[in-house]
Order: C-alpha cells, then sequence, then structure tokens
C-alpha cells in the first residue's frame, strides 16, 4: 500500500532563517506530488505541483521555492522566511492519471 | 478559475443523528470531480467520498453519502448516525478533468454533541 511521509511534523523558526521541508511517497511510481498551505481558521492554498522529477509548477508566487530531486521526494523551501509564512504545509500526491489526491500528516511552521 | 463555496462554517449535531453540509461550485466544464474530505484536529486530510460528474448515481461510503445535483452545481454531503469520531472539519473540493489541481471550499466545522 502507498504512504505518504512529512517532516519534520512541527518547526519554529526566526524570521529570515532558511527552511527545507520534505515529503516522500512509498508504494508507488511517478506520482504527482503537490504542497498546500493552510493558514489558521482557512482552506487549503496550492503553492506546488510537480508532474515528474524536475518538472515543477508554481501556483502562487512568494519567496517559497519547490524542489523535486527524486521520484518520490518532494521539498519545500525558502531562502528567507516571512512572519506571513507561519501556517500548517501540507503534501499530497495522486497516481498519474487518478483523480483523487492523498494527504500526507502535514507540518506545522511557526515563523517568529 | 473555479470557486467552490461553503456556507454554514459551523454544524452542530447530536450523537446519533444525521447532518448535511452544503457546497456550491462554479464551473462550465462538463467533466469533473467532486471530494468531501475530513480535517479532525490531527489536522491529517482524510479522502470521505468523491463523485464522477459524469455519474448520475450518488456516491455512498459507510454513513457518508452525497447528494449531487448537476443542473444546480450542488454537492452536499449527508452524515448518518454521527459518531464522536466525527466531529472535524469538512472541505469540499473539485477538480477538473482537464487537470490535476483541486480547488477547495473554507469548510464547515462539524461539532457531535454526546
Amino acid at each position: 500500500s502507498q504512504t505518504i511521509h512529512q517532516w519534520p511534523a512541527t518547526l519554529v523558526q526566526p524570521v529570515g532563517s532558511p527552511l527545507s521541508l520534505e515529503c516522500t511517497v512509498e508504494g508507488t511510481s511517478n506520482p504527482n506530488l503537490y504542497w498546500y498551505r493552510q493558514a489558521a481558521g482557512r482552506g487549503l492554498q496550492l503553492l506546488f505541483y510537480s508532474v515528474g522529477i524536475g518538472q515543477i509548477s508554481s501556483e502562487v508566487p512568494q519567496n517559497l521555492s519547490a524542489s523535486r530531486p527524486q521520484d518520490r521526494q518532494f521539498i519545500l523551501s525558502s531562502k528567507k522566511l516571512l512572519l506571513s509564512d507561519s501556517g500548517f504545509y501540507l503534501c499530497a500526491w495522486t497516481r498519474d492519471g487518478a483523480y483523487e489526491q492523498y494527504f500526507g500528516p502535514g507540518t506545522r511552521l511557526t515563523v517568529t | 478559475a473555479q470557486t467552490v463555496t461553503q456556507s454554514q462554517p459551523e454544524m452542530s449535531v447530536q450523537e446519533a443523528e444525521t447532518v448535511t453540509l452544503s457546497c456550491t461550485y462554479d464551473t462550465s466544464e462538463s467533466d469533473y470531480y467532486l471530494f468531501w474530505y475530513k480535517q479532525p484536529p490531527s489536522r491529517q486530510m482524510i479522502l470521505v467520498i468523491r463523485q464522477e460528474a459524469y455519474k448520475q448515481q450518488n456516491a455512498t461510503e459507510n454513513r457518508f453519502s452525497v447528494n449531487f445535483q448537476k443542473a444546480a452545481k450542488s454537492f452536499s454531503l449527508k452524515i448518518s448516525d454521527s459518531q464522536l469520531g466525527d466531529a472535524a472539519m469538512y472541505f469540499c473540493a473539485y477538480r477538473s478533468g482537464g487537470n490535476n489541481r483541486l480547488a477547495f471550499g473554507k469548510g464547515n466545522q462539524v461539532v457531535v454533541i454526546p
């Protein structure tokens, strides 16, 4: 069966520091991968998605970036965090050609 | 861009009773998919039920069922025999058949009263 992992689970970082969040999927190959952000009390905002290694589409221009160095690994990064980057970050995957997305456990990021 | 609207930010239901959550969406497409996701306090998003737009029959998963009204662009979720574990935020989501991006509503909080 397929599983999706995210780490770290929680993170507290000062403004201006770098960020790296990791997402990996097991039990499948060539998944489509997604990064979402959920601000407190709000819905989900799609940040990036990827249909293959090195292929990244950005939905929201901001100081975040994403990379996909391996087939089942998706990384969300920032060179300098802003206070507004605080939130809950969710990674999701879907099989190529399928239509439902499955989510990881999420990372709670607090920028102080 | 498609928009998904969920009104009634918070709904309360007695344990063992039924609650219905409303969702409407805006689209000009004929090929699309609709979903309800549950987000418990742990905050992991869990797929509850899905509906293909080309299917007339309403989807059902155990105590969860939907009322899909394509012409009205309405997609409501009914939770029957509510249990304490059903307490969560519920999100309606839309996906076009032409791409793989999900558009989410803002969510409905369900409170289950013992």
